[in-house]
């Protein structure tokens, strides 16, 4: 029984396609992040949700939008795709906002976007 | 601007040896840390943490050190087991925020 999923695993898609990538966790938990990690392997933080309101929105082009319909859904909505848009992006969660023992982020499994 | 560094990509280590990870942070205001575990094709896992008030922390096989004066932290695990050959990220949360930054990685190659 997957803690954190997301849908779908692999998607790829053709430049200026809107796509959206959705995200679920079965934790109970409060908070929930996006993170996107580039070809480079850096994994950073765009944006998270704590009771379903934004609290962390880093320096992200307006075309991403996350979408928190309840406290288990977060999703990523993506308009006019990019090729800087290729990367593996990662659901995460955690009960409270991040940082301390005992709540840590759980990760979903990722979702490889490749823009043509 | 890469604040958490992970300056070996990759190690390899024989089984029933000590593997050591290394990381640097920049940022003073780092006061908290934690390692993550990453397989193929999965997301993260976490994996220990320590507080800026620590110099150690221990969990069974892994242990974290820090090095305050030095910015630098280290995630020993004994003894090294195939099975913890994975990408081991570090990651560092600035005192008052709740966002990480995290390394590019190393990955670990444990050989039996």
């Amino acid at each position: 029984d997957t803690a954190v999923s997301q849908t779908p695993k692999y998607l790829v898609t053709q430049m200026g396609n809107d796509k959206s990538i959705k995200c679920e966790q079965n934790l109970g938990h409060d908070t929930m992040y996006w993170y996107k990690q580039d070809s480079k392997k850096f994994l950073k933080i765009m944006f998270s949700y704590n009771n379903k309101e934004l609290i962390i929105n880093e320096t992200v082009p307006n075309r991403f939008s996350p979408k928190s319909p309840d406290k288990a859904h977060l999703n990523l909505h993506i308009n006019s795709l990019e090729l800087g848009d290729s990367a593996v992006y990662f659901c995460a969660s955690s009960q409270g906002l991040a940082g301390g023992v005992g709540n840590e982020q759980f990760f979903g499994p990722g979702t490889r976007l490749t823009v043509l | 601007d890469q604040q958490v560094k992970q300056n070996s990509p990759s190690l390899s280590v024989q089984e029933g040896r000590i593997s050591i990870l290394n990381c640097d942070y920049t940022n003073s205001m780092f006061d908290y840390f934690l390692w993550y575990k990453k397989y193929p094709a999965e997301g993260p896992t976490f994996l220990i943490s320590i507080s800026s008030i620590k110099d150690k922390n221990e969990d069974g096989r892994f242990t974290v050190f820090l090095n305050k004066s030095a910015k630098h932290l280290s995630l020993h695990i004994v003894p090294s087991q195939p099975g913890d050959s994975a990408v081991y990220f570090c990651a560092a949360r600035r005192s008052g925020t709740y966002k990480y930054i995290f390394g590019t990685g190393t990955r670990l190659k444990v050989l039996a």
